[in-house]
C-alpha cells in the first residue's frame, strides 16, 4: 500500500522464541498502530503511538511492546510468541481525525507460531 | 458493555441491485464512523467517513447514514458490480479513545453477475 509497508509478509516462528514486526511509513504521519486480525473478532488495537517515543496500550496488549525511534518506523515485538499470537498483524497510519480522512493499512504481516 | 454488530452472515445480492450493510452499536458515543472494505489477504481500504452531526455522505456509488439516536449506520452501494465483492468493515472513532478506531468484524458482500 503507498506510503507504508510491513515486513515481513509471512513468518513461522516456534513458541517462546521473540519476534518483532515492522512498519515503516513515509507519509510523516503522526499516528502509526497496531492491530492484529482473527476470524471472527474482527480488528483489535494492540498498541499505537502519537508521536516519537509517546506509545500507548490498546485492547490487547498483554505480550506485545512496541517502539518509536523514528518518526517512519514503528515496531511491534512479541517478547515470548505464544500460539494464541497466531494471526494477522496489520499496521495503520493516520493524520488528525478532523481532516476527514480514515486510516492507511499496510499489507500485513501473516505469523504463525508453532 | 460495548459492542459494534454488522452481519456475520454474507450478503449475497444480484448485479445491478443496491446492496445495504448495517452497523449497529452499543454504549459508545462516536465523533465519527467509518467505512471499509477489504479484500482476502489485503489490508482495509478507507472509503468514507460521516461525522456524528452528519445524517448522509455519498461517494460516487456508496451512500452512508448515521443515526446516532438508533445508534446505527446503514452502508448502501448502488448499481453493484461483481467486483464490489469483499469485507465491509465499520469502525466508530469514539473521543474517548483518543484517535483510535474501534472496528466491527465485518459483513462478506457477494456480487453474482
Amino acid at each position: 500500500d503507498a506510503g507504508i509497508t510491513q515486513s515481513p509478509r509471512h513468518k513461522v516462528t516456534e513458541t517462546g522464541t521473540p519476534v518483532t514486526l515492522r512498519c515503516h511509513q513515509t507519509e510523516n504521519h503522526r499516528y502509526m498502530y497496531w492491530y492484529r486480525q482473527d476470524p471472527g473478532h474482527g480488528l483489535r488495537l494492540i498498541h499505537y503511538s502519537y508521536g516519537v517515543k509517546d506509545t500507548d496500550k490498546g485492547e490487547v496488549s498483554d505480550g506485545y511492546s512496541v517502539s518509536r525511534s523514528k518518526t517512519e518506523d514503528f515496531l511491534l515485538t512479541l517478547e515470548s510468541a505464544t500460539s494464541s499470537q497466531t494471526s494477522v498483524y496489520f499496521c495503520a497510519i493516520s493524520e488528525d481525525r478532523d481532516r476527514g480522512r480514515g486510516y492507511t493499512f499496510g499489507s500485513g504481516t501473516r505469523l504463525t507460531v508453532v | 458493555s460495548q459492542k459494534i454488530e454488522q452481519n456475520s452472515e454474507a450478503l449475497n445480492i444480484q448485479e445491478g441491485k443496491t446492496a445495504t450493510l448495517t452497523c449497529n452499536y452499543t454504549n459508545y458515543s462516536p465523533a465519527y464512523l467509518q467505512w471499509y472494505r477489504q479484500d482476502p489477504g489485503r489490508g482495509p481500504v478507507f472509503l468514507l467517513l460521516i461525522r456524528e452531526n452528519e445524517k448522509e455522505k455519498r461517494k460516487e456509488r456508496l451512500k452512508v447514514t448515521f443515526d446516532t439516536t438508533l445508534k446505527q449506520s446503514l452502508f448502501h452501494i448502488t448499481a453493484s458490480q461483481p467486483a464490489d465483492s469483499a469485507t465491509y468493515l465499520c469502525a466508530l472513532d469514539v473521543l474517548e479513545y483518543g484517535n483510535k478506531l474501534v472496528f466491527g468484524a465485518g459483513t462478506i458482500l457477494r456480487v453474482k453477475s
